[in-house]
């Protein structure tokens, strides 16, 4: 299995640019998480889907983040229009509902001038 | 609200050394506890899952161990090595009302192990 996979690994943009970030999850597993790292507040969860379904997006800071996933396969997380407080890591995990752990991908570095 | 410590936020020790890292948590109501290493500039790598009912987990030089009713989980790494340094997160799973599938990570423990 090839993991979570996450792309793109870097994304340098501009303030005010839209930014989309991709995940792929784990085959089989039916939550997916999206969160965000940095220096001050350490790991945040954004939003939590179950089943392609939001179940709580109380972590999306503002309307400027949006998140989809069309299909048990991929899921996007977009800001649009990006500022620098937006800067950080954002991760994707996915999990097999039940007793089951997390998976991680290995990130997006994401970094708004 | 839980909340998750993990002591001491850095640790430097020789190699070869057994070490202990801690991590607490305030509501005794959980669902497992995980155990991830992170490198630099890295994502997250699961190292031990322990379920509610379990008291520890092996895997290979790695120890944790579950404390449920005081809110305490440990990470013994034996015989370290400096491939081992990374910082190490804690992250609980609660076990009631809407906020079971949300982890409640703590703040990591930096460990660096001189060759």
């Amino acid at each position: 299995d090839a993991g979570v996979i996450q792309s793109p690994r870097h994304e340098v943009t501009e303030m005010g640019q839209e930014v989309t970030l991709r995940c792929k999850p784990i085959s089989g597993h039916n939550s997916l998480f999206w969160y965000r790292q940095t220096m001050m507040r350490g790991l945040e969860l954004l939003i939590y889907f179950n089943n392609n379904v939001p179940i709580d997006d109380s972590g999306m800071p503002e309307d400027r983040f949006s998140a989809k996933m069309p299909n048990a396969s991929f899921s996007t997380l977009k800001i649009q229009p990006s500022e620098p407080r937006d800067s950080a890591v954002y991760f994707c995990a996915s999990r097999l509902t039940g007793i089951g752990g997390y998976t991680f991908g290995s990130g997006t570095r994401l970094t708004v001038v | 609200k839980q909340e998750v410590t993990q002591i001491p936020a850095a640790l430097s020790v020789p190699e070869g050394e057994n070490l202990v890292l801690n991590c607490s948590f305030t509501d005794s109501a959980i669902y497992n506890l995980q155990w991830f290493r992170q490198d630099p500039g890295k994502g997250l790598t699961s190292l031990l899952l322990i379920q509610s009912s379990q008291r520890e987990q092996t895997s290979g030089r790695l120890n944790a161990s579950l404390d449920k009713s005081s809110g305490r989980s440990t990470l013994y790494i034996a015989a370290s090595q400096p491939g081992d340094s990374a910082t190490y997160l804690c992250a609980v799973r609660p076990g009631y009302g809407g906020a079971t599938n949300k982890l409640i990570f703590g703040t990591g423990t930096l460990l660096a192990v001189q060759p």
